[in-house]
């Protein structure tokens, strides 16, 4: 069965660069939903998307911005990137956003050296 | 706002010992609770889940019950194996909202042969 499809799975950057996370979730989930876990942390939900509207905020820094697209896949985008964003960042998707189970990609290791 | 608070870890038991990895929560309203496990080098799955109070989550051999009374959903193995040493996740999400999940610290579980 097809998953939750993130891109790339692993990304280098330098301090003040900027960085584009991808997610593909499964076919026909309409639901997007990025966490942040930094080594050794639990994830943080940081923002979600609805049919293309963010339909939640949490602790997403201002310097990072995400997307949701026409054909569901979803963009976080980081820019000024410092040392503390060094992080597993991961994308999970759901059909819907009441009293349904969303599945999780493998997550994108972003390292900013 | 809501949090979840799990057993600190890690955990090293031996093959087909009894696992108990305790998990309390604190919520406004009714949220449904989750176990996810993760894996090395993996994302999160979901192990099993439970949606109301006295409801019993199973899968795996693993069981959890939503204790409303104690704001618990403790996870319990009565035999475990090498093969479920991995990072278990207690997690709730709100009942009637958004599916956005808030993670426990996570416990590492090593089983040795």
């Amino acid at each position: 069965a097809a998953g939750v499809i993130q891109s790339p799975r692993h990304l280098i950057k330098e301090k003040r660069e900027t960085a584009t996370l991808k997610c593909y979730p499964i076919p026909r989930h309409d639901t997007v939903y990025w966490y942040q876990q930094g080594p050794g942390q639990d994830p943080q939900f940081l923002i979600s998307f609805y049919e293309k509207m963010q339909s939640d905020k949490g602790s997403i820094p201002d310097r990072f911005s995400a997307q949701q697209f026409s054909d569901y896949h979803s963009e976080l985008n980081m820019s000024s990137l410092e040392l503390g964003d060094s992080a597993l960042y991961f994308c999970a998707s759901s059909y819907g956003t009441r009293n349904t189970e969303a599945f999780f990609g493998q997550g994108t290791r972003l390292t900013v050296v | 706002g809501d949090s979840v608070t799990q057993m600190e870890g890690p955990v090293t038991l031996s093959e087909e010992a009894f696992l108990t990895i305790n998990c309390t929560y604190t919520a406004t309203g009714y949220p449904s609770l989750f176990w996810y496990v993760q894996y090395p080098g993996e994302g999160l799955q979901l192990l099993l889940k439970a949606t109301k109070a006295d409801d019993k989550g199973s899968n795996k051999g693993f069981e959890a019950t939503y204790r409303k009374e104690t704001t618990s959903f403790h996870l319990e193995k009565g035999s475990v194996q090498v093969s479920d040493s991995a990072v278990y996740f207690c997690a709730l999400s709100e009942a009637q909202g958004a599916q956005k999940l808030v993670f426990g610290q996570g416990t590492r579980l090593t089983i040795n042969p």
